[in-house]
This record gives structure tokens, C-alpha cells and sequence, in this order.
């Protein structure tokens, strides 16, 4: 079972530089979202999908736009990269259900800004 | 809003030795609640959830119940092992898909 599959794993980007991160599930979840992973601060919700074509901002969503073409895909992208976002990036997708949503998670994209 | 409050680390424990982390929340409406887990170098595992009052979730050794009149839902586990050295952390998801997180706590477990 793929899952939530991120890539790539490791990243070093130059300040200024553009990227993209991509995700994709196989789950058929319509509830997509990305988070970022900082010492100290647990994870944060940068932006989110609730279907394809539909997708709305986090909590931290400044510096990073996304797009939701099909259900399975939910790339995120850096346009003009900087130190601040050197963090761990986690790509997740949400399986409803009447007795409670579980979120699975990506294995992560490990990115470095110098 | 919503918040998770857990127990700061780092906690260090020698193999064998009982484990309690503490997790506390601030919600509104009837959340489910998780714990993750990171192992080093890797990405976040579903460990345990529990979406409804009473429940207790439990994984691998770990077991946690979720308290709605003191609103917490604490880890725990009787006998840990140095391979349960990781990240664990606190979550709570509401009505909507999205998660809040604690801000983790690193467990080192010890030979």
C-alpha cells in the first residue's frame, strides 16, 4: 500500500530559488493538507484541501502557494525560497468516518534554504 | 481555538521503566484524539487514537484514555524499550479534517 507518498526526501535550495514539493495519495481522500515541522513548535498547518479544485490557507501559509488539480494530488510550492523556511514538510491525507477522521501522513521532505 | 498541551521533554528512562506523558486540551465540540510517533530520521506514525469519551486506544505496548471531564488523554506505557526512543506527539482533530499538534516530547530510553 503506497498511502501518502512526498518528494523528495532532501532538499538543499539557494535563498531565492523556486521548488515544489510534491504529494500524492492513493487512498481516494478528498482531504488533503501540508504541514511544516519546527524544533519546539510541533507541526503547523500551512495549507489545506477539501477536494480537487478547492484548497485554503493554514495557519502559516505565507510563502507558499498550492493547487489541487485531481483528488490524489496536492503539490506544494515555494516561489522565491528563504532561510526561514528551512524546516521538515509533511504532506497528509484525511480518511473520514463516522467514528472520528484519522490522518495519515507522508514520510516527509527534509529542506534546507541556504 | 483549539489547543494541545503536552509535557516538555526531553524524558529520559532506563529500559524497563514505566512511561506517562502528559497531554492536556482545549476544544470545543467532541474531538478525536491522537498520538504520533517519530522515530528518528523518519516521518509521523499513527500510534494510538480515540474518538469519543472513555475510549482507550492502544498500540504496541502504549494505551491511552481519553478523559473528557479532565480533559486529557495521557500516554502511557508499563515497560518501555530502547527502541521506543522517538518523538511522541499529542494531537487533536475537531469537526473538520484538520489536525492541532503539541509541541512533541523526545523520549530517550536507555540500556
Amino acid at each position: 500500500n503506497a498511502g501518502v507518498t512526498q518528494t523528495p526526501k532532501f532538499q538543499v535550495l539557494k535563498t531565492g530559488q523556486s521548488m515544489t514539493l510534491q504529494c500524492a495519495q492513493d487512498m481516494n481522500h478528498e482531504y488533503m493538507s501540508w504541514y511544516r515541522q519546527d524544533p519546539g513548535m510541533g507541526l503547523r498547518l500551512i495549507h489545506y484541501s477539501v477536494g480537487a479544485g478547492i484548497t485554503d490557507q493554514g495557519e502559516v501559509p505565507n510563502g507558499y502557494n498550492v493547487s489541487r488539480s485531481t483528488t490524489e494530488d496536492f503539490p506544494l510550492r515555494l516561489l522565491s525560497a528563504a532561510p526561514s523556511q528551512t524546516s521538515v514538510y509533511f504532506c497528509a491525507s484525511t480518511q473520514r468516518a463516522s467514528g472520528g477522521n484519522t490522518i495519515y501522513f507522508g514520510e516527509g521532505s527534509w529542506l534546507t534554504v541556504v | 481555538g483549539d489547543s494541545v498541551t503536552q509535557m516538555e521533554g526531553p524524558v529520559t528512562l532506563s529500559e524497563e521503566a514505566f512511561l506517562t506523558i502528559n497531554c492536556t486540551y482545549t476544544a470545543t465540540g467532541y474531538p478525536s484524539l491522537f498520538w504520533y510517533v517519530q522515530y528518528p530520521g523518519e516521518g509521523l506514525q499513527l500510534l494510538l487514537k480515540a474518538t469519543k469519551a472513555d475510549d482507550k486506544g492502544s498500540n504496541k505496548g502504549f494505551e491511552a484514555t481519553y478523559r473528557k471531564e479532565t480533559t486529557s488523554f495521557h500516554l502511557e506505557k508499563g515497560s518501555v524499550q530502547v527502541s521506543d526512543s522517538a518523538v511522541y506527539f499529542c494531537a487533536l482533530g475537531g469537526s473538520n479534517y484538520k489536525l492541532t499538534f503539541g509541541k512533541g516530547t523526545l523520549l530517550t530510553v536507555n540500556p
